[in-house]
C-alpha cells in the first residue's frame, strides 16, 4: 500500500468549467476526509465518509460541491461551475476505524488553479 | 466554531538547537486531542505528535514533546536537537471532540533550521 493518493496532482481550468478530484485511500482505513487549503492558511474542514456514508459535511461545502465515495473505497469530489475562489490545494486524508480514527494519513493533494 | 492560534508565523533555529511553537485555541468540549502536524515544502502533511485531552502527562515522541495546559487552552510543541530536516510548515489543529473527528487547523508556523 503506498498511502493516499490524489489524481490530479494539478488541475487547471477557466471559471464555469467542472472538475473532478479523486482519492484512495490506504485500502483498510474507512474513514476519508476532504479538506481544502489555501495560500497561506491551514487546511479547512470539508467533508467526511464512513465507508460509504457521508457523516459531516462543513457549510464551506457549497451547493457547487458534491463529494462521493460509492463503494466504501475511493472518493470524488467535484466542484461545477468553478469560480477564482475556488483556486486552492484540495487534501484528501484517511484512518483507521475504531481507536485510530483521529489519527489522519495525508494524500499529497489536488491543486486546483481558475482563470 | 472552534478558533486556533498561532502566534509565530515564523521561527527560526539554529541546527541542534531547541525551538518551541506555541499554540492556544478555544473549545466547549472536555473530551478530545490535539495535534501538530508537519508539512514540509511541496510534500504531505504528516503527523508529529498527538495529545489527549483527558490525561495530564505531555506526550513525547523522540525529539518532539508537547507541554499541554488544558485550562489554558495552550498547546506547545518543542523540537529538540533541531534537524534540517524539521524545516517545514507546523500547524496545530484540535478536533472537534464528541467523536466529530473533525480538525480545525491553525495558520501555521513556517520553522527554518540554520545550518
Amino acid at each position: 500500500d503506498t498511502g493516499v493518493s490524489q489524481d490530479p496532482r494539478h488541475k487547471i481550468t477557466k471559471r464555469g468549467q467542472n472538475v473532478t478530484f479523486r482519492c484512495d485511500p490506504i485500502s483498510e482505513h474507512n474513514r476519508l476526509y476532504w479538506y481544502r487549503q489555501t495560500l497561506g492558511q491551514g487546511p479547512e474542514f470539508l467533508t467526511y465518509f464512513q465507508n460509504e456514508a457521508q457523516l459531516e459535511k462543513s457549510r464551506l461545502l457549497s451547493d457547487r460541491f458534491s463529494a462521493e465515495r460509492p463503494k466504501g473505497s475511493f472518493s470524488t469530489l467535484e466542484i461545477q461551475r468553478t469560480e477564482q475562489g475556488d483556486s486552492a490545494m484540495y487534501l484528501c486524508a484517511s484512518s483507521l476505524p475504531g481507536a485510530g480514527a483521529n489519527v489522519l494519513t495525508f494524500g499529497a493533494g489536488s491543486r486546483l488553479t481558475v482563470l | 466554531a472552534q478558533t486556533v492560534t498561532q502566534s509565530q508565523p515564523e521561527m527560526s533555529v539554529q541546527e541542534a538547537e531547541t525551538v518551541t511553537l506555541s499554540c492556544t485555541y478555544d473549545t466547549s468540549e472536555s473530551d478530545y486531542y490535539l495535534f501538530w502536524y508537519k508539512q514540509p515544502p511541496s510534500r504531505q502533511m504528516i503527523l508529529v505528535i498527538r495529545q489527549e485531552a483527558y490525561k495530564q502527562q505531555n506526550a513525547t515522541e523522540n525529539r518532539f514533546s508537547v507541554n499541554f495546559q488544558k485550562a489554558a487552552k495552550s498547546f506547545s510543541l518543542k523540537i529538540s536537537d533541531s534537524q534540517l530536516g524539521d524545516a517545514a510548515m507546523y500547524f496545530c489543529a484540535p478536533d472537534s471532540g464528541a467523536g466529530s473527528y473533525q480538525l480545525t487547523f491553525g495558520k501555521g508556523t513556517k520553522l527554518s533550521v540554520i545550518p
